[in-house]
């Protein structure tokens, strides 16, 4: 199976708002409602932002949101701070019983 | 708090077999499927395996299929994975990762709750090289 697409990065501002999607297919992403999203510093484990398309674990700002639409799914971050430069990855369960993630994205905070 | 923590990575010649572990604390270990991901150096994250909160459920990504095997043993929190035939393109770090989600509700068990993953180790880095 090939890996979900992501945009290799985006850019924003602090305080704007920012939108990464994550393409997949009818049998990983547009299949379930089981689409999360990771948050990776340099040099550490990734870190769950997202599960089950939106919802947010304890302790993560309402700053991040998830959405999907059909086979793509998508992660927003409201309000820019510096503190979410970082790389994102999102992931899907699949038909096949398996896991996918993206190929990533880096966020830079301009 | 939940804390894992893997060991067993190092250098190993193309051909070589290598036997990761996971040590988890903190948390009723039976109770959740537990999985394996792994991420070459400045690339994406690839999951490899994952094995349900009683060992009964594995399941293998088709690029380590038949040459890796995950396997747990509850009386010590500890997971494993143990790898053959190891390839240069199976350098990277391996993360164990905890499902958020019990394995099973009420009896019923739902392979959707491998998945996603809550916690992570900080990671143990394989190399296969000659």
């Amino acid at each position: 199976q090939s890996a979900l697409t992501q945009p290799a990065s985006v850019s924003g501002s602090p305080g704007q708002s920012i939108t990464i999607s994550c393409t997949g297919t009818s049998g990983d992403v547009g299949g379930y409602n089981y689409v999360s999203w990771y948050q990776q510093d340099p040099g550490k484990a990734p870190k769950l932002m997202i599960y089950d398309v939106n919802n947010r674990p304890s302790g993560v700002s309402n700053r991040f949101s998830g959405s999907k639409s059909g086979n793509t799914a998508s992660l927003t971050i409201s309000g820019l701070q510096a503190e979410d430069e970082a790389d994102y990855y999102c992931s899907s369960f699949t038909s096949s019983n398996t896991v996918l993630f993206g190929g990533g994205t880096k966020l830079t905070v301009l | 708090e939940v804390q894992l923590l893997e060991s067993g990575g190092g250098l190993v010649e193309p051909g070589g077999s290598l036997r990761l572990s996971c040590a988890a604390s903190g948390v009723t270990f039976n109770n959740y499927a537990m999985s394996w991901v792994r991420q070459t150096p400045g690339k994406g994250l690839e999951w490899v395996s994952a094995i349900s909160g009683s060992g009964g459920r594995i399941y293998y990504a088709d690029s380590v299929k038949g040459r890796f095997t995950v396997s747990r043993d509850n009386s010590k929190s500890a997971l494993f994975l143990q790898m053959s035939s190891l390839r240069a393109e199976d350098t990277a770090i391996y993360y164990c990762a905890k499902a958020k989600r019990t394995d099973c509700t009420n009896g019923v068990c739902y392979t959707s709750n491998l998945y996603p993953f809550d916690y992570w180790g900080q990671g143990t880095l394989v190399t296969v090289s000659s």
